[in-house]
């Protein structure tokens, strides 16, 4: 069976600090992960995934994803936080058959 | 960003009345998807189609059922509305290879509201 464990409900970071956000996954098979991003009122907007070509993942706005088989972790990290990026962060992980399972969210605040 | 809209957008109906929600794609993606989302919960599947005429139930497909007679198109409904369902929908469509080509793109939701 899949399933996401996103560790934190909220984190909050000053502004120009790094961002850590965390994500477990559990999965019978080799796994596809992704991290979507979602502005207040908005809709899902994909930041970047893992498809097995390289565990480190570069995507969109300057995240990044490192896969770590060993760990089960597919955690999100930006070096500089922009006030932009606050918002909910969805790790996402994809069986075999098209179904996408979705972890609880993580709210992003950044402080100025 | 993927053709995909969602019809109404927002809606407030009472309880114990019919409702139908309606996903369009102009991808021609295989899959499409209904979720809810919940403070807290994340998105969770309803129900999911991987074809026309081929529909699955989610994690939360209790007072829900769907119908896809054209690939375009994918229409939720809800039988006799409760205040539980309230919530946002969200359509996705993916499609359907492993791989690089799997991911899903979201319609911008539908917002519904049971008095």
């Amino acid at each position: 069976a899949q399933s996401v464990t996103q560790l934190d409900s909220h984190v909050s970071v000053s502004e120009g600090t790094p961002v850590l956000l965390r994500c477990n996954y559990s999965s019978s098979y080799s796994p596809s992960l992704f991290w979507y991003v979602q502005h207040p009122n908005k809709g899902l907007q994909l930041l970047l995934k893992y498809t097995s070509a390289a565990t480190l993942v570069k995507g969109i706005n300057g995240f990044e994803a490192e896969f770590k088989k060993s760990e089960t972790s597919f955690h999100l990290t930006k070096p500089s936080a922009h006030m932009s990026d606050a918002a909910e962060y969805f790790c996402v992980v994809s069986d075999n058959f098209n179904k996408f399972y979705f972890g609880s969210g993580t709210k992003l605040n950044v402080k100025p | 960003d993927a053709g995909i809209t969602q019809s109404p957008r927002h809606k407030v109906t009472e309880t114990g009345t019919p409702v139908t929600l309606r996903c369009h794609q102009t991808e021609n993606h295989r899959y499409m998807y209904w979720y809810r989302q919940d403070p807290g919960h994340g998105l969770r599947l309803i129900h999911y189609s991987y074809g026309v005429k081929d529909t699955d139930k989610g994690e939360v497909s209790d007072g829900y059922s769907v119908s896809r007679s054209k690939t375009e198109d994918f229409l939720l409904t809800l039988e006799s509305a409760t205040s539980s369902q309230t919530s946002v929908y969200f359509c996705a469509i993916s499609e359907g290879t492993s791989g690089e080509y799997n991911e899903q793109f979201f319609g911008p939701g539908t917002r519904l509201t049971v008095l």
